[in-house]
């Protein structure tokens, strides 16, 4: 079965500080990653996903095979980053094409 | 234009009632689903309906019942309320186009059972 974890419930940086959101995964296909992000008020959207390799907003995220894991990275924290960030894997196969499982999410706070 | 929408935005109902949240999308995909968020924020998926068709349907008691009227519209409907079913529910919707399965979501419901 698939799942996904995060493993800091909360986090919490100043300002200009790295910042480094953790995501382990299991799944015995070939996985399709993505985070998720929900800013306060706001709904939740997508940041990025790993087969565009891109940056959005600063963060970037790898996905290791090796070590299962897909951490979302950003070199220098801004106080409008705070959020809640879910880690989500995509089920690509068989009749359950489409599902997303997320992880517990990790709300992250970045302090002035 | 808001891409996928749920009404009502809020919910409150006693105990043994019965409640719809509905939900439309105008992004022409083809997948809808209905997410769940407990109160520790913890998102599951509930059920998935690819044109009008049941294509996921998570271990939820049968209390719970989606309905598709067309692939634009996926409605939950909710029977006997229990104090449990307080969460926020929020739908979904995508492309079943690999490498393009981004999910917009709806701004959630937040159902508070008394």
């Amino acid at each position: 079965a698939q799942r996904v974890t995060q493993p800091e419930k909360l986090l919490s940086v100043f300002k200009g500080a790295p910042v480094e959101l953790k995501c382990n995964y299991s799944y015995s296909g070939s996985p399709e990653l993505f985070w998720y992000v929900q800013y306060s008020r706001q709904r939740l959207q997508l940041l990025l996903r790993h087969i565009s390799r891109e940056s959005i907003k600063g963060f970037t995220a790898d996905l290791n095979k090796g070590e299962t894991s897909f951490h979302l990275k950003k070199p220098f924290a801004q106080e409008e980053d705070s959020a809640m960030y879910y880690c989500a894997l995509h089920n690509a196969g068989g009749t359950s094409y489409g599902k997303l499982t997320f992880g517990q999410g990790t709300i992250l706070t970045v302090h002035p | 234009d808001t891409a996928v929408s749920q009404t009502p935005k809020y919910l409150v109902t006693q105990m043994g009632n019965d409640k719809s949240i509905k939900c439309e999308q105008n992004l022409g995909h083809d997948t809808m689903y209905w997410y769940k968020q407990d109160s520790k924020k913890f998102l599951k998926i509930m059920f998935s309906y690819n044109n009008k068709e049941l294509i996921i349907n998570e271990t939820v008691p049968n209390r719970f019942s989606p309905k598709s009227p067309d692939k634009a519209h996926l409605n939950l409907h909710i029977n006997s309320l229990e104090l449990g079913d307080s969460a926020v529910y929020f739908c979904a919707s995508s492309t079943r186009q690999y490498g393009n399965t981004e999910a917009f979501f709806g701004q959630g419901t937040r159902l508070t059972v008394v």
